[in-house]
């Protein structure tokens, strides 16, 4: 069965960056897209942005154009999400979801979660 | 972006109610929409892929509709486990906007 393991939570201060992990284990891992997505606490959901790892080119949300990056390596089935210039709003757990697959909507596996805290 | 309205914001009803929760895109998006439902401190599950297709497993009083802008999540008989947030999400060409929730309280 597919299982997407984070890494721990971090605790940053404002201006600086940070980088999650999500590993992949079970089922195909290049060709299903992998989304980013954070929940500040006590608001909704917020998509950042996705790769499919064959492809090796991410998509971002026009809110986080410039400040956050995805990248995949194949070679340890592991999607990373790094975000820069931290400030206190970027408090939030941090998901990544795979979909189902390309061209259906809808991510039927998530990542337990990774809170990041941006404090000074 | 595209952006998601969802309303209600909160919906207060009672166990055996028929609940409907609407998603409207602000452009069409076909049938590129999924519907979740996330408890406190949990990550979102999801319901509904492609607007109406029933997730493997999930009870068969979700059900999913709507087309272009207009979507709809319905439970048909609301059970005492179906408290809990739900949220529409789009999925057009690369990005995936989310409507801003749907609180549903107990009555």
């Amino acid at each position: 069965q597919v299982q997407l393991v984070q890494s721990g939570a971090e605790v940053r201060k404002p201006g600086s960056s940070v980088k999650v992990s999500c590993k992949a284990s079970g089922g195909t891992f290049s060709s299903y897209p992998i989304s980013w997505v954070r929940q500040a606490p006590g608001q909704g959901l917020e998509w950042m942005g996705g790769i499919i790892p064959f492809f090796g080119t991410a998509n971002y949300a026009e809110k986080f154009q410039g400040r956050v990056t995805i990248t995949a390596d194949e070679s340890t089935s592991t999607v990373y999400m790094e975000l820069s210039s931290l400030r206190s709003e970027d408090t939030a757990v941090y998901y990544c979801a795979r979909e189902k697959g390309v061209g259906v909507a809808g991510s039927d596996h998530w990542g337990q979660g990774t809170l990041v805290t941006v404090s000074s | 972006d595209i952006q998601m309205t969802q309303t209600p914001s909160t919906l207060s009803a009672s166990v055996g109610d028929r609940v409907t929760i609407t998603c409207r895109a602000s452009q069409s998006i076909s049938n590129w929409l999924a519907w979740y439902q996330q408890k406190p401190g949990k990550a979102p599950k999801l319901l509904i892929y492609m607007a109406s297709s029933l997730e493997s497993g999930v009870p068969s009083r979700f059900s999913g509709s709507g087309s272009g802008t207009e979507f709809t999540l319905t439970i048909s008989s609301l059970q005492p486990d179906d408290f809990a947030t739900y949220y529409c999400q789009q999925y057009n060409t690369y990005s995936g906007t989310f409507g801003q929730g749907t609180k549903v309280e107990i009555k």
